[in-house]
């Protein structure tokens, strides 16, 4: 089945040590977000890719980087953890909608990954 | 920005009964998602539903676009309903950041 993969699911890191978050996707979508989520909130919009194109949103901390090498995989960097940090990490895919069709629009999530920052 | 309320915030119920959750959106949308949060993180998607009705199985969705307003329906409630519901919605053209709403956090007991 298509789909959206984060590993690890769980990753626990140390104050201040870099850690990658990755997601990979087979829906072939030209769009890729990275959200994070803390206790009892929603999702929040950290950057997306509209295929190479990197978008940043205006309050996502320098401390956060983004890579996408292909149209399958993308990267979550954090250079510098510290314990504000500690979230659920979800990864997102969907088609442009203006490439037509039914599906587009339509986000899918990964499974996510959970940081613990010690 | 658009805002998205959803109510009510919390809500319990007994296995096998019915439940209606809300979602409201300041402005005008052309993309308008639920979904379902697990107890595990893993968010699943529901409806695709900018507009009108769809149901799946024992769920269903109503969208009323002019109102600004959409409905979950949870039939026959099961234990597996539980988790936290948020509708998420979009309101510009092409591929969409969407806005998620304040969810609404389900326990349905034995």
């Amino acid at each position: 089945d298509a789909m959206v993969i984060q590993n690890p699911r769980y990753q626990v890191t140390q104050f201040g040590k870099p850690v990658t978050l990755s997601c990979s996707q087979t829906l072939n979508h030209n769009v890729m977000y990275w959200y994070q989520q803390k206790s009892s909130q929603a999702p929040k919009l950290l950057f997306h890719y509209y295929d190479k194109d990197f978008n940043n949103e205006a309050d996502t901390p320098d401390n956060f980087q983004s890579r996408r090498p292909n149209t399958s995989f993308c990267f979550l960097d954090i250079r510098s953890p510290g314990l504000g940090d500690a979230a659920m990490y979800l990864c997102a895919t969907s088609r442009d909608g203006s490439s037509g069709g039914a599906a587009k629009n339509i986000q899918y999530f990964g499974a996510g990954t959970r940081l613990s920052v010690l | 920005g658009i805002q998205v309320e959803q109510s009510p915030p919390d809500l319990i119920l007994q296995e096998g009964a019915n439940s209606t959750l809300r979602c409201n959106f300041s402005d005008s949308v052309n993309n308008l998602q639920w979904f379902h949060q697990n107890p595990w993180g893993q968010l699943i998607n529901l409806f695709y539903i900018p507009s009108g009705t769809k149901q799946n199985g024992r769920l269903s969705a109503t969208t009323v676009a002019t109102e600004r307003y959409s409905l979950l329906y949870i039939s026959s409630s099961q234990t597996t309903d539980s988790g936290v519901y948020f509708c998420a919605v979009a309101s510009s053209g092409g591929y969409q950041k969407v806005t998620f709403g304040t969810g609404t956090k389900l326990q349905v007991i034995p």
